[in-house]
C-alpha cells in the first residue's frame, strides 16, 4: 500500500504557481519522498525527489517539512501541458530490498487558461 | 541520451496467444522494474530485476507471466496464454542502482490488447 495521502483533485490557473501538497507522516528516516507525474497515458515522468532539505530543478521545486511528515511539490508557473496526475511516492523498502516505488491514486492537478 | 525503449508500442493478440514485451533500459541501467496499468486504475508494481537475477516478484500472477533480464539485451516480459483481462499498458522503467537516491525513469509502455 502507498504510504502516502493526497487530494485526489486540484485546480490551478495557467501562469500561477501549483502547490500540490503531501503527507507522509510514517515515513522513516532513511526514505526518499519522490514526484512522479502522468500525462495521459505516458509513462510516469520523474519530476524530483528529496530526502530532508528542499530540492529544486529544471521542473519544479520540493519543499519538506523539518519533522518529514509532508511536502509540497511546487510547479511555479503552470502551463496547460502541466495538467496530469501527480504520483507523491515514500520510496519502499521490503524485505530483500527491493527499492520499488509504490504508486497511490495520485492528484489529478488540471491547468485551466 | 536515449531514456527507456519499450516495444512494441502496440501489441495485439488473440485469446490463448502469447505476448513478449522488450524494455532496453537507459544506458549504464542495469537495474529494471516493469509495472502494470489496468485500463482506468493506477500503476501496480510487478517485478524488480537486475541483470540476469529476479530480485523481486511479488506484484506478479503466479501463472502465465514471465521476466527476464539477461546479461546481454533487453528485459522480456512473457505472457503466456493471454486473455482478456491481460489488456493493459505495460511499463518498464530502468535505474542506475538501487540506491533510495537513484530515480527510476519510465518508458512510454507497451499497450497490449486481447481479442
Amino acid at each position: 500500500d502507498a504510504k502516502t495521502t493526497q487530494p485526489t483533485s486540484m485546480d490551478c490557473a495557467e501562469g500561477r504557481a501549483a502547490n500540490l501538497p503531501c503527507n507522509h507522516s510514517t515515513i522513516s528516516g532513511n526514505e526518499y519522498v519522490y514526484w512522479y507525474r502522468q500525462i495521459h497515458s505516458q509513462g510516469p515522468q520523474y519530476i524530483i525527489h528529496g530526502l530532508k532539505n528542499n530540492e529544486t530543478n529544471e521542473m519544479a521545486s520540493l519543499i519538506i517539512t523539518e519533522d518529514r511528515k509532508s511536502s509540497t511539490l511546487i510547479l511555479p508557473h503552470a502551463t496547460l501541458r502541466d495538467t496530469a496526475v501527480y504520483y507523491c511516492i515514500v520510496r519502499d523498502r521490503t524485505q530483500g530490498g527491493s527499492e520499488k516505488l509504490v504508486f497511490g491514486k495520485g492528484t489529478k492537478l488540471t491547468v485551466n487558461p | 541520451n536515449a531514456g527507456v525503449m519499450q516495444n512494441p508500442r502496440h501489441l495485439v493478440r488473440r485469446r490463448g496467444q502469447e505476448a513478449r514485451l522488450r524494455c532496453s533500459p537507459m544506458k549504464g541501467h542495469s537495474h529494471v522494474y516493469w509495472y502494470r496499468q489496468l485500463p482506468e486504475e493506477g500503476l501496480k508494481f510487478m517485478v524488480y530485476l537486475q541483470k540476469e537475477n529476479i530480485i523481486d516478484e511479488s506484484g506478479m500472477p503466479k501463472e502465465r507471466f514471465s521476466a527476464e533480464f539477461p546479461k546481454e539485451g533487453p528485459s522480456i516480459l512473457r505472457i503466456q496464454q493471454v486473455v482478456r483481462g491481460d489488456s493493459a499498458a505495460y511499463f518498464c522503467a530502468s535505474s542506475l542502482d538501487s540506491s533510495y537516491n537513484s530515480p527510476l525513469h519510465f518508458g512510454n509502455g507497451t499497450r497490449l490488447t486481447v481479442t
